[in-house]
């Protein structure tokens, strides 16, 4: 499809499991996001990928976040350790990253719940 | 700390009737604002934005207002339709500080037949 995948769509895990997160972005898209929202809350901002630069990782809640993009385009969220707290819907949006545009289109999420 | 602030978390409006949704912010620093509308089990979808040099967007039934200096805008939607039920996430961002997107919290709004 056109639109940004995101997978799995749901994930049930382990407390003290890892898990990892995927999004494969709108072609062509040099900008990519994670954000997730949690019961209740808005939508937090994780981190920011645009081109070549160095990520934004302003936004990871601890060091057991991390995130990478191959190649300008796929993009994999690892948690490690998960904790209970980390249960929530996590987005991934991509956008042209142009300076008149900044809107980003987002995928449907991974809902991930920590047992 | 909540730099985009929706503090209405729900709405119910009559259909045919206008809906507002309103949000403030508190970092001057945004010049970029969007509204977002969300359907469960769905991601995000874009619906307005506005830049900043401006006061108002309209987009069909919709029209975004930006107060600049009371740090606030709304988003109003002419006539309200059933399909319009959905949470609305209002967002902001720093063009030129990497463009992530500061979202409020939401607000659920029902519209009515």
């Amino acid at each position: 499809g056109a639109g940004v995948s995101q997978s799995p769509s749901n994930k049930v895990t382990e407390k003290g499991k890892d898990v990892e997160l995927r999004c494969d972005p709108i072609s062509g898209h040099t900008a990519l996001y994670w954000y997730r929202q949690s019961l209740g809350q808005g939508l937090e901002f994780l981190i920011y990928f645009q081109g070549n630069s160095a990520p934004d990782k302003s936004g990871l809640p601890s060091d057991r976040f991390s995130a990478e993009r191959t190649g300008g385009s796929v993009s994999t969220l690892t948690i490690q350790r998960t904790q209970q707290e980390d249960s929530a819907v996590y987005l991934c949006a991509s956008s042209w990253d142009d300076l008149m545009n900044t809107e980003a289109f987002f995928g449907q999420g991974t809902r991930l719940t920590v047992v | 700390d909540q730099q985009v602030k929706q503090n209405s978390p729900s709405l119910s409006v009559q259909e045919g009737r206008i809906s507002i949704l309103n949000c403030d912010y508190t970092n001057s620093m945004f010049d970029y604002f969007l509204w977002y509308k969300k359907y469960p089990a769905e991601g995000p979808t874009f619906l307005i934005s506005i830049s900043s040099i401006k006061d108002k967007n309209e987009d069909g039934r919709f029209t975004v207002f930006l107060n600049k200096s009371a740090k606030h805008l709304s988003l109003h939607i002419v006539p309200s339709q059933p399909g319009d039920s959905a949470v609305y996430f209002c967002a902001a961002s720093e063009v030129y500080s990497g463009y992530a997107l500061n979202f409020g919290k939401g607000t659920s709004l029902l519209v009515t037949p």
